[in-house]
């Protein structure tokens, strides 16, 4: 059974920066496809970027809405995905999982962990 | 960015009821649609992917259906346990969507 344990969340003034970090374990790691997607307090769900395995090329992209502002990471020899969040604004405030791809859609979620952007 | 629009947004029904959600794309997006039951407090939970496969573990009442632009999610006949938010998510080679949500509530 696949697991994802999301970790590094927290409070963190307009501007600042916070490292997300996804240790996972249940499936092979260095083939998968790994997104971040987010949840902000009473409202949808929000893809915010993905990076493919190295045989794919380790290629990210992101929404527009992060782009330029949030790198997404990989260490397979740990098992772990980071999301580089920089520049945050008040409207990054939101619950970020992180889940590997399956056939284009998202079979295992972690808990989550919650990032709060507040002066 | 493909945009992904749900409707309605909120669907008030009873149990035993047949209920359809619909899901538009701005563009084509082929199959790769996905479906979601998301309840408060929770991480969503993955009901059909493919536009119409059912994932394991998921009731047969579920089903999908749609190809391109346009797509639907039936619950045959409602549970208690199917009030929740529903979301439909679609993948292409530059990014995701996911649809606004449709809160399905008891009537």
């Amino acid at each position: 059974e696949a697991q994802l344990v999301e970790s590094g969340g927290g409070l963190v003034k307009p501007g600042g920066s916070l490292r997300l970090s996804c240790g996972v374990s249940g499936f092979t790691f260095s083939d998968a496809w790994m997104s971040w997607v987010r949840q902000a307090p009473g409202e949808g769900l929000e893809w915010v970027g993905r990076i493919k395995s190295k045989t794919a090329g380790e290629t990210t992209d992101y929404a527009a809405p992060v782009k330029g502002r949030f790198t997404i990471s990989r260490d397979d020899s740990k098992r772990t995905v980071h999301l580089q969040m920089n520049s945050l604004k008040t409207e990054d405030t939101a619950v970020y999982y992180c889940t590997p791809y399956h056939e284009g859609s998202y079979v295992y979620w972690g808990q989550g962990t919650l990032v709060t952007v507040s002066s | 960015d493909i945009q992904m629009t749900q409707s309605p947004s909120t669907l008030s029904a009873s149990v035993g009821d047949r209920v359809t959600i619909t899901c538009r794309a701005s563009q084509s997006v082929s199959d790769w649609l996905a479906w979601y039951q998301q309840k408060p407090g929770k991480a969503p939970k993955l009901l059909i992917y493919k536009a119409s496969t059912l994932q394991s573990g998921v009731p047969s009442r579920f089903s999908g259906s749609g190809f391109g632009t346009e797509f639907t999610l039936t619950i045959s006949t409602l549970q208690p346990d199917d009030f929740a938010t529903y979301y439909c998510q679609q993948y292409n080679s530059y990014s995701d969507t996911f649809g606004q949500g449709t809160k399905l509530e008891i009537k």
